[in-house]
């Protein structure tokens, strides 16, 4: 079973500001993988940021990286340079290798103050 | 466009009126996955097909919901007997099978909106 928990219902950033938000997980796989994802409003879901979990090297894309705490399972997303854009809710992910199906968390709404 | 596409984007019925909704995946991909998602929540594992096989079912899936792929392209997702309950967005999604963090990117539609009055 997976479980991921996201603690932070809402956070705000100002633009070009750097802002994190936290996601903790639980899972009884082996092997998995954990995504961000991002869902503007009234927009499709879009992959921002994977990181396979037996990778020690923290992910990067861009302005966007995470923070890997395999041990704490931990797993937090932080945005630099913040832009108007990146106003959205923010999903944390898990997926196992063994199974087909992402268990999400609560979700972040990521509010960007110009 | 080689996205995830669905339809109908917004789906307004009465109680207990069954409803049909349809996910075309990316061509490739093998793997095709139905969520749910309520206001302000995330996306809800629902079922999902390899090929033709549904291969699991979320026990959110009552009886009065079934899908289908039937030649593994295109599938259906049918709501019999709609509850307000019922009310949320179905999101769609697919994938590639396979080993390697490629192949567990899934990729998502626009969703269907169910407002079940």
């Amino acid at each position: 079973a997976q479980t991921v928990t996201q603690s932070q219902p809402e956070m705000s950033v100002q633009e070009a500001e750097t802002v994190t938000l936290s996601c903790t997980y639980d899972t009884s796989e082996s092997d998995y993988y954990l995504f961000w994802y991002k869902q503007p409003p009234s927009r499709q879901m879009i992959l921002v940021i994977r990181q396979e979990a037996y990778k020690q090297q923290n992910a990067t894309e861009n302005r966007f990286s995470v923070n890997f705490q395999k041990a704490a399972k931990s797993f937090s997303l932080k945005i630099s340079d913040s832009q108007l854009g990146d106003a959205a809710m923010y999903f944390c992910a898990t997926i196992g290798t063994s199974y087909g199906k992402l268990t999400f968390g609560q979700g972040t709404i990521l509010t960007v103050h110009p | 466009d080689t996205g995830v596409s669905q339809d109908p984007r917004h789906k307004i019925t009465k109680r207990g009126q069954n409803v049909t909704f349809r996910c075309d995946p990316i061509s490739e991909h093998n793997r095709l996955y139905w969520y749910r998602q309520t206001l302000g929540q995330g996306p809800e594992f629902l079922t999902y097909f390899q090929n033709e096989a549904q291969l699991e079912k979320s026990r959110l899936l009552s009886d009065r919901f079934s899908a289908e792929r039937p030649k593994g392209s295109f599938s259906t997702l049918e709501i019999q007997r709609t509850e307000q309950g019922d009310s949320a967005m179905y999101l769609c999604a697919s994938s590639l099978s396979g080993t390697g963090i490629g192949y567990n990117e899934q990729f998502f539609g626009p969703g269907t909106r169910l407002t079940v009055l």
